[in-house]
Order: C-alpha cells, then sequence, then structure tokens
C-alpha cells in the first residue's frame, strides 16, 4: 500500500473548518483514500472514504486531486469533540485481508 | 451500524497469567476480525488477521503462541494473552470488516491491559 504524509500537528477555532492535508503521491490506480481518527484513548474511528471523485458523508467532506496525489479531509464547522488524531491511510479495496497502515498521523487541536 | 465492542476495556492482571479480550461485530457479519496493539503515543500497530473459522495470519515478530486468537463465528473473535509480563502491557484493539460495504474496518472501543 502506498505511504502518505501528513503534518503532524494543527489547530483549529471552534466553529470554523478544518482542512487537514495529506500527500499519497505514490498511490496506485486501484487504491483507495481511508480517514479515520482516533480520540485519546480510544479505538479509530472510520470517517469517510474516497476514491477519485469528492466525497461528503454527515461528518466531512473528502476533497481528492485530479491527479490522485493528494487530499483534503474538510471538517466543516469544528467542534472540541473533533480535537483527535486524523490518520490519512491508501489501501486496496475489496481485498479484506489487508491491514491498514497507520502512519502517525495529524494531531488536531480545536481552540475554544 | 457497523458497530464494534470489546470486552473488557481495562484489566489489570498479575505476570504469568492469561488474559482472554472479546471483540464482537454487534450489527454486522465480519468476513475478517483484525487485532492491533497500541503502545503509548505510538501508533497502530497490527498484530493478526483472522478470517471466522480458520488460522490466523501473524504478522512478523508476532508471537502465535503467546497470543491466541480464536475466531469462533461472523460475529466474535477472541484474543488471549497467555502468560503476560509487563512488557505485554499495551492498549489493544480490534477492528472487523464487514461483509458488505466494500470491506472498510469498523474499530472497537479498545481493550488497556496492564500486567503487574
Amino acid at each position: 500500500d502506498a505511504k502518505t504524509t501528513q503534518p503532524p500537528s494543527m489547530d483549529c477555532a471552534e466553529g470554523r473548518a478544518a482542512n487537514l492535508p495529506c500527500n499519497h503521491s505514490t498511490i496506485s490506480g486501484n487504491e483507495y483514500v481511508y480517514w479515520y481518527r482516533q480520540i485519546h484513548s480510544q479505538g479509530p474511528q472510520y470517517i469517510i472514504h474516497g476514491l477519485k471523485n469528492n466525497e461528503t458523508n454527515e461528518m466531512a467532506s473528502l476533497i481528492i486531486t485530479e491527479d490522485r496525489k493528494s487530499s483534503t479531509l474538510i471538517l466543516p464547522h469544528a467542534t472540541l469533540r473533533d480535537t483527535a488524531v486524523y490518520y490519512c491511510i491508501v489501501r486496496v479495496m475489496g481485498t479484506g485481508a489487508n491491514n491498514l497502515f497507520f502512519g502517525t498521523g495529524t494531531r488536531l487541536t480545536v481552540i475554544p | 451500524g457497523a458497530v464494534v465492542s470489546q470486552h473488557p476495556s481495562r484489566v489489570i492482571c498479575k505476570s504469568g497469567t492469561s488474559v482472554k479480550i472479546e471483540c464482537r461485530s454487534l450489527d454486522f457479519q465480519a468476513t475478517t476480525m483484525f487485532w492491533y496493539r497500541q503502545f503509548p503515543k505510538k501508533s497502530l500497530m497490527l498484530m493478526a488477521t483472522s478470517n471466522e473459522g480458520s488460522k490466523a495470519t501473524y504478522e512478523q515478530g508476532v508471537e502465535k503462541d503467546k497470543f491466541l486468537i480464536n475466531h469462533a463465528s461472523l460475529t466474535l473473535s477472541t484474543l488471549t494473552v497467555t502468560s503476560a509480563h509487563p512488557e505485554d502491557s499495551s492498549f489493544y484493539i480490534c477492528s472487523a470488516s464487514a461483509l458488505w460495504g466494500g470491506d472498510t474496518q469498523y474499530f472497537g472501543p479498545g481493550t488497556r491491559l496492564t500486567v503487574l
């Protein structure tokens, strides 16, 4: 699976949009971009995933560049409960035996 | 949907004892279940992958005789840490991959193991 690069930390004011970038320049054509987050002392929470089209759900939006070499996770109105480590992971879908490689992620701190 | 539970959430045991951790997919049937370990301020590391009714596949460096995994049904997997030692103290997290939904992994809340 391709590796990803994320900034180690970011701050965001409460109520503002949080934009978390991720670079995955070696992504293959059949690899999806997944985002998870981990709040302190809890298991990771699935947020969203996509292949090449932008995706939106009740939690976030995922914007993938046309060349698929980078993406941005957008939390439209950050709250204090969004403070967590966010992981961007790329992997082939439909191969259930493949694990998720968790890098170091981005520690997002939402500031009151 | 896609809820995964773990039990217990926290366990403290003496060195040399065995500890069993259960992982259940509550509202879906899981094709595959995964076990991860996370040390303080570190990222998750995969320990093993298990499919219902078959033997688990362990990652390099993970002792299969020490970390026994049983995946008896499509909704239950167990991890037994045998003869636990203080260095086994960690946060153990399971995930389950659904038959539907393109095998997205959903994670349990984790189990904090402390070996005295």
